[in-house]
């Protein structure tokens, strides 16, 4: 594997239930980040991880939790969604916080 | 004033021509800048990272950077049907990436 990638790929689930979604970077790099991405919209940052350690948390409502147990796999554990909650979740790390970013495939998410 | 500008689109230009994408940023201490290429449903990709004022060119992209005019650009030469996308400009400030809004390129057969 190389790059990031991210599991899964789509995924389709209801109101009540609980999934989690994985990010893997294999590039070496100390700071990972969530996004969203709705149709048509522009990126939505989400969560900061650097070191492992979450250096930023914008306002995300707490049905979605962050997880980052070491420097290469970051996860988004996600309970009781609503229907807007329906998007692509992008997975991207860098080298450090400020330096380019490299992006996962995203995870299509539908909420029903 | 928002951090990073970008004008939404779409710009359409015919296959062959010259496709040039512009950017503003708001932070005068930002010293890294990228563009990313996003086609609908996919990931945003890196295609050029610049540092530095003046000229950096990559096959057919060139990206301009005036930090003076705090402004930088990315031209596409010969542009194909498969440079349709969305670009996003990317500036960093402090310890983030702020990224644009992206613009809709369209090329024209």
């Amino acid at each position: 594997e190389t790059g990031v990638t991210q599991t899964p790929r789509h995924l389709v689930m209801g109101m009540t239930n609980k999934k989690s979604l994985k990010c893997e970077q294999h590039l070496g790099h100390n700071a990972m980040y969530w996004y969203k991405q709705s149709a048509k919209k522009p990126l939505e940052l989400m969560f900061v991880y650097s070191l492992e350690e979450r250096v930023e948390n914008n306002s995300v409502p707490s049905r979605f939790s962050p997880e980052c147990p070491n420097s290469s796999h970051l996860f988004l554990h996600l309970h009781t969604l609503q229907p807007e909650d329906s998007a692509l979740y992008l997975c991207a790390s860098s080298q450090a916080s400020g330096y380019e970013q490299y992006f996962g495939p995203g995870t299509r998410l539908t909420v029903t | 004033q928002k951090e990073v500008e970008q004008n939404s689109g779409p710009l359409s230009v015919p296959e062959g021509a010259i496709a040039s994408l512009n950017c503003t940023y708001s932070d005068r201490g930002s010293q890294s800048f990228f563009w990313y290429r996003q086609y609908s449903g996919k990931s945003p990709e890196l295609i050029m990272s610049i540092y530095s004022n003046g000229d950096k060119e990559d096959g057919r992209f060139t990206a301009q950077l005036n930090k003076a005019s705090q402004y930088v650009s990315l031209l596409i030469r010969d542009s194909q049907p498969s440079d349709s996308a969305t670009y996003l400009c990317a500036v960093n400030r402090d310890d983030k990436i702020i990224f644009g809004k992206g613009t809709r390129l369209h090329i024209l057969p």
